[in-house]
């Protein structure tokens, strides 16, 4: 049973198209994030959520938003996608690192922009 | 500052021999110190963690080391094997549910 499961794994698209990730996790988490990593391997936070609130938002372009209906998902949508958005994007959770717990992880989507 | 330095950035020992990451900090507030792994194509996961009123921690072939006076944390891997090949993070936590993690340490294992 998938902890934090993101969809799609891969996605190739043109630039200038908009494009969505989702992300969904069953652990009952309250802070959900996405990081993005590039091809060095720089793990960078983009955005946290607390309880579907935005928390943190790391100066992502505004072409990036996330958006959380609820506390067991966030998603990502990507405007006008640009050849530097290609990266890895990993979606996490965790119960609420005030508590000082572990990050759990998405398998990553791979975004290619040609 | 709420920096986190790690170092090696890349590391590369021999099959059976012992690896040593070393993460320093400059929060002194720091009290919780995650170790993560990971492997080529694969998400990171948490191995290991240890916390402030804790010196070391160890699980089996892994350890962690904290030093709150010179501010630093160490992961030790002994007899180490081809699978321990990965990048591996010590991520700082901030304030305000903020997890940052860096570029990682590359650390391969020679056959």
């Amino acid at each position: 049973d998938t902890a934090v499961s993101q969809t799609p794994k891969y996605l190739v698209t043109q630039m200038g198209n908009d494009k969505s990730i989702k992300c969904e996790q069953n652990l009952g988490h309250d802070t959900m994030y996405w990081y993005k990593q590039d091809s060095k391997k720089f793990l960078k936070i983009m955005f946290s959520y607390n309880n579907k609130e935005l928390i943190i938002n790391e100066t992502v372009p505004n072409r990036f938003s996330p958006k959380s209906p609820d506390k067991a998902h966030l998603n990502l949508h990507i405007n006008s996608l640009e050849l530097g958005d290609s990266a890895v994007y990993f979606c996490a959770s965790s119960q609420d690192l005030r508590f000082l717990t572990e990050a759990f992880f998405g398998q990553g989507t791979r975004l290619t922009v040609v | 500052g709420e920096n986190v330095e790690q170092h090696p950035s890349t590391l590369s020992v021999q099959e059976g021999d012992s690896a040593v990451i070393k993460c320093t900090y400059s929060d002194s507030a720091s009290n919780y110190f995650p170790w993560y792994k990971q492997e080529l194509g694969k998400r990171p996961q948490l191995i290991i963690d240890i916390r402030s009123n804790v010196g070391e921690k160890k699980d089996q072939r892994i350890a962690v080391t904290l030093n709150k006076t010179a501010k630093h944390f160490s992961l030790h891997i002994t007899e180490t094997q081809p699978e321990d090949s990965a990048v591996y993070f010590c991520p700082k936590i901030f304030g305000n549910e903020k997890l940052t993690f860096g570029t990682g340490t590359r650390l391969t294992i020679i056959p």
